[in-house]
């Protein structure tokens, strides 16, 4: 079993609509979750970081954490055909700055 | 501020052979990790650098080896290569070690094939 799985794409959605994206951990000791995207032949960017349990909101986007049942959930409200991307979890046990365990990564097309 | 800038932007090498890759760091950080990112798979952890040092190390050989530079620049030297090694090297700085909300910048990546 890996470390950190991640739902299976690719993941299709109209203009408009609420994107949800989640991943599940098995290591109890993650107290560090992000969110990652990536553009096709870029590398990763930093979406949305949250320590320890609880929910965060930045614009359009929704970080959530769930410690007790280890899984974590990213929305997106009100998609744009700009958010077509591959959206990657990442967890870490000592710090954002550390070593990060990602998830497999998925594949989001909004269609205009 | 300039971001994370990695060299070259593609390689092609044959099995056996030995590449080095580079990295800058973003201003103002002295932390350097490195990730290899397999054709549809997440980026996996190889080592990260700190203040010229190796500060934790993932699950790969002793082949994959780096080092980093007073700048905080860095290199990511892999030797005897396989086929497998095919993949995209991202490099990821990140500010002063200890204030674990400090985040990782990733750079764009060096897209490695080994035939």
């Amino acid at each position: 079993q890996k470390e950190v799985e991640q739902d299976p794409g690719p993941l299709s959605v109209p203009e408009g609509a609420i994107v949800s994206l989640n991943c599940t951990y098995s290591n109890s000791a993650f107290q560090y979750f992000m969110w990652y995207r990536q553009y096709s032949r870029k590398g990763p960017e930093l979406l949305m970081y949250t320590y320890s349990s609880g929910n965060k909101e930045d614009g359009r986007f929704t970080a959530q954490v769930d410690k007790s049942s280890k899984y974590i959930s990213l929305f997106i409200r009100d998609s744009q055909p700009s958010d077509s991307a591959t959206y990657l979890c990442a967890m870490s046990r000592t710090g954002a700055n550390s070593k990060l365990t990602f998830g497999k990564g998925i594949t989001l097309s909004v269609r205009p | 501020e300039t971001g994370v800038t990695q060299s070259p932007t593609h390689l092609i090498k044959t099995r056996g052979q030995q590449v080095t890759l580079r990295c800058s760091s973003q201003s103002g950080h002295n932390t350097v990790s490195w990730y290899q990112q397999a054709l549809g798979q997440g980026p996996q952890f190889i080592f990260q650098y700190y203040r010229e040092e190796e500060n934790g190390r993932g699950n790969f050989p002793p082949r994959f080896s780096g080092l980093q530079f007073p700048n905080y620049s860095s290199e990511l030297n892999v030797n005897a290569l396989e086929l497998d090694d095919s993949a995209l090297y991202l490099c990821a700085s990140s500010s002063t070690m200890g204030q674990s909300t400090d985040t990782q910048y990733f750079g764009p990546g060096t897209r490695l094939t080994v035939l």
